[in-house]
């Protein structure tokens, strides 16, 4: 089974809807953290998480929420959706204790299209 | 603000040939990490050097972080058509809380 899982993999909405992502970890990582990913501009970082009490702005947090449920969940929002949140989004968690230098193990990634 | 340059964008090559892939920038990195990614997939992590002037090799990929830990580059010998996909760099800043990515280079190796 992964071990970072996100749902769903494929969306397309309307223009003004609010809609949810969600990512799931079997790591045990603490970190946690929201990316989106568009063509000719590799990963941008949305927002990130340290543990379910902490929750940080990334570069282009703007339009988009988080909720950190529990240490094994974190889940992205956009509260309005608009097209040019049509992106791949993806989840990745790290542990960056002992030898580790903060690698992220990512999930599959949602494709999401906003119309 | 941390930037990585990433060159270049794209490359085609035929199975066999060698590449280099190239990460810059102006800032100084704690950790300098190699990842690719595979169509409908998430990045998977290459390698990761620390140390300036760092060699590593897997296989046919070396990886070298340059002296001052502001550049780094991928090497591939001999590139085979498994090697497709997308390259990304991705520098750790000074405190560790997050990683910067390159914009990435697509590779597409022709058999």
């Amino acid at each position: 089974d992964a071990d970072v899982t996100q749902t769903p993999r494929n969306r397309i909405t309307k223009t003004g809807k609010r809609i949810m992502l969600e990512c799931s970890q079997t790591k045990g990582h603490d970190r946690m953290y929201w990316y989106r990913q568009d063509p000719g501009l590799g990963l941008r970082l949305i927002y990130y998480s340290f543990d379910v009490k902490d929750i940080n702005k990334g570069e282009i947090s703007d339009g988009y929420s988080v909720s950190r449920q529990a240490q094994a969940k974190f889940s992205l929002s956009l509260e309005s959706a608009i097209p040019n949140q049509t992106a791949l989004y993806f989840c990745a968690t790290s542990d960056p204790g002992g030898s580790s230098y903060n690698e992220q193990f990512f999930g599959p990634g949602t494709r999401l299209t906003v119309l | 603000t941390q930037l990585l340059e990433q060159s270049p964008q794209f490359l085609s090559i035929q199975e066999g040939e060698n590449l280099t892939v190239y990460c810059n920038s102006s800032s100084v990195f704690s950790s300098l990490q190699w990842y690719r990614q595979e169509p409908g997939e998430g990045p998977v992590l290459l390698v990761t050097v620390v140390t300036g002037g760092e060699v590593k090799k897997l296989k046919r990929l070396t990886f070298q972080f340059g002296d001052a830990r502001k550049d780094s580059s991928l090497h591939i010998t001999a590139a085979q058509p498994g090697d497709t996909g997308l390259y990304l760099c991705a520098g750790e800043g000074r405190y560790g809380n997050k990683l910067v990515f390159g914009a990435g280079t697509i590779l597409r190796v022709k058999s």
